[in-house]
């Protein structure tokens, strides 16, 4: 089966400007996953999306960060403005059914610098 | 509240030798834990999981062990190779729902 897509892998930005990142995940995974990973620490949940609702977007910074699941398949995470603090890989994960028995698949992450 | 800690934070062994990783938590009630790879530039990937009746798995030179009694869980490399340097995060998944915890992550760098 194909893995999940992240695009781009690398973006670099200067401090207040936008930008995007786009996940395609598994076919037939209703659950999907945005983390945060700063470089030496593991992965930190920004929201979970089931089929094309939020599940958990407790952690998400709304001022800044928003994020879309439209049709239940692919999702885009949006940063406006972005600050030096939101350096880091910005990882897509899905998993089949959202269970806690169901494991979570990765993408290769788009790695973000800001400037 | 929910936490996993890992040591050591970063290790380095030369080709061929065994190493331990390990792994606390203080996730309760616990349903399960699963060791992830995470080679450089690429997302993690599962290597094994645990559920709290398993002591011991093997995935060919991975080996996880468990006590749930104390809420610790190692991670054994036999024979390691160059391809084995990554990171090797713990997730520890609460009962409810998806409740994934996930650990800092220790640096594994193996030498020829």
């Amino acid at each position: 089966e194909a893995g999940v897509a992240q695009s781009p892998r690398y973006k670099i930005i200067e401090k207040r400007q936008s930008v995007a990142f786009w996940c395609n995940p598994i076919s037939g995974h209703a659950t999907l996953y945005w983390y945060q990973q700063i470089l030496g620490q593991g992965p930190k949940l920004l929201i979970q999306f089931q089929n094309n609702g939020v599940v958990d977007d407790s952690q998400l910074p709304k001022d800044r960060f928003s994020a879309e699941r439209l049709k239940g398949v692919d999702s885009t995470l949006k940063i406006q403005p972005a600050k030096l603090e939101d350096s880091a890989v910005y990882l897509c994960a899905s998993s089949l059914t959202g269970g806690f028995d169901s494991p979570l698949h990765f993408g290769n992450g788009t790695r973000l610098t800001v400037t | 509240k929910n936490q996993v800690e890992q040591s050591p934070q970063s290790l380095i062994i030369l080709e061929g030798k065994n190493c331990t990783l390990q792994c606390n938590y203080t996730v309760s009630p616990f349903s399960n834990l699963r060791w992830y790879k995470q080679d450089t530039g690429r997302g993690p990937v599962s290597l094994t999981i645990m559920t709290f009746s398993e002591n011991t798995k093997s995935n060919g030179r991975y080996t996880a062990t468990l006590d749930a009694d104390t809420k610790q869980s190692s991670l054994h490399i036999t024979a390691s190779q160059l391809s084995d340097s990554a990171s090797y995060i713990c997730v520890v998944t609460g009962n409810y729902g998806q409740n994934f915890v996930f650990g800092p992550g220790t640096r594994l760098s193996v030498l020829p």
